[in-house]
């Protein structure tokens, strides 16, 4: 099973908005609405930000947002803040298995 | 309060073996999958593999790059999993994390605890 493939980084200004992609396959992203993405900060463990390709956890803000067409996943950060400067996983079930994609690091700049 | 305390790593030569243990509290661990993700140092996360609950048999799951190598195992009574690995190589060097897959109470597949990890060093 192969890594999901996400851009190596993104960066935008605080307030706008940046859109993290996650291309898998039909038998990982493509197959299944199991797509949860990750936040993780330098030293500290993931944290769940989206889960079932749109939904959030309690507690995560409405400015993260999900959605997938086809074989390509995507989380949306919008009004970025400083905050938001992060590495990003996505995820996603894989018949069985799970497959993490790359890691996509957001700088706020 | 839920928590993972993951213990068990350290030091080991390569084509040796080590077995970590994950102690869950504050949530109905029976209930749920286990799994074990890894990250080595300035990498990406990478799914290792998973223990489904006792009604759906402790079935196992391997990425391909443990196949054969680790295994993973349950003590529901003592809320614990376990990651065996054997035949150890450089390129398991790595912090191991155990997840169960859950969001909130409800089984998901997705990761919402997790622990602080424990490092594997596997080195001459």
């Amino acid at each position: 099973q192969s890594a999901l493939t996400q851009p190596r980084s993104v960066s935008g200004s605080p307030g706008q908005s940046v859109t993290i992609s996650c291309t898998g396959t039909s038998s990982d992203v493509g197959g299944y609405n199991y797509v949860s993405w990750y936040q993780q900060y330098p030293g500290k463990a993931p944290k769940l930000m989206i889960y079932d390709v749109s939904k959030r956890p309690s507690g995560v803000p409405d400015r993260l947002s999900g959605s997938k067409s086809g074989n390509t996943a995507s989380l949306t950060i919008s009004g970025l803040q400083a905050e938001d400067e992060a590495d990003y996983y996505c995820c996603s079930y894989a018949g069985g298995s799970t497959v993490f994609g790359g890691g996509t690091k957001v700088t706020v700049l | 309060e839920v928590q993972l305390v993951e213990s068990g790593g350290g030091l080991v030569q390569p084509g040796g073996s080590l077995k970590l243990s994950c102690a869950a509290s504050g949530f109905t661990f029976s209930g749920f999958a286990m799994h074990w993700v890894r990250q080595a140092s300035g990498q990406g996360l990478e799914w290792i593999g998973r223990i489904r609950s006792k009604p759906n048999n402790y079935a196992t799951v391997y990425a391909a790059s443990v196949k054969g190598r680790f295994s993973i195992s349950r003590d529901d009574s003592k809320n614990t999993a376990y990651l065996q690995m054997n035949s150890l190589t450089t390129e398991d060097t790595a912090l191991y994390y155990c997840t169960p897959a859950l969001v909130g109470t409800t089984p998901a597949w997705a990761f919402d605890i997790w622990g602080h990890g424990t490092m594997v060093t596997v080195s001459s």
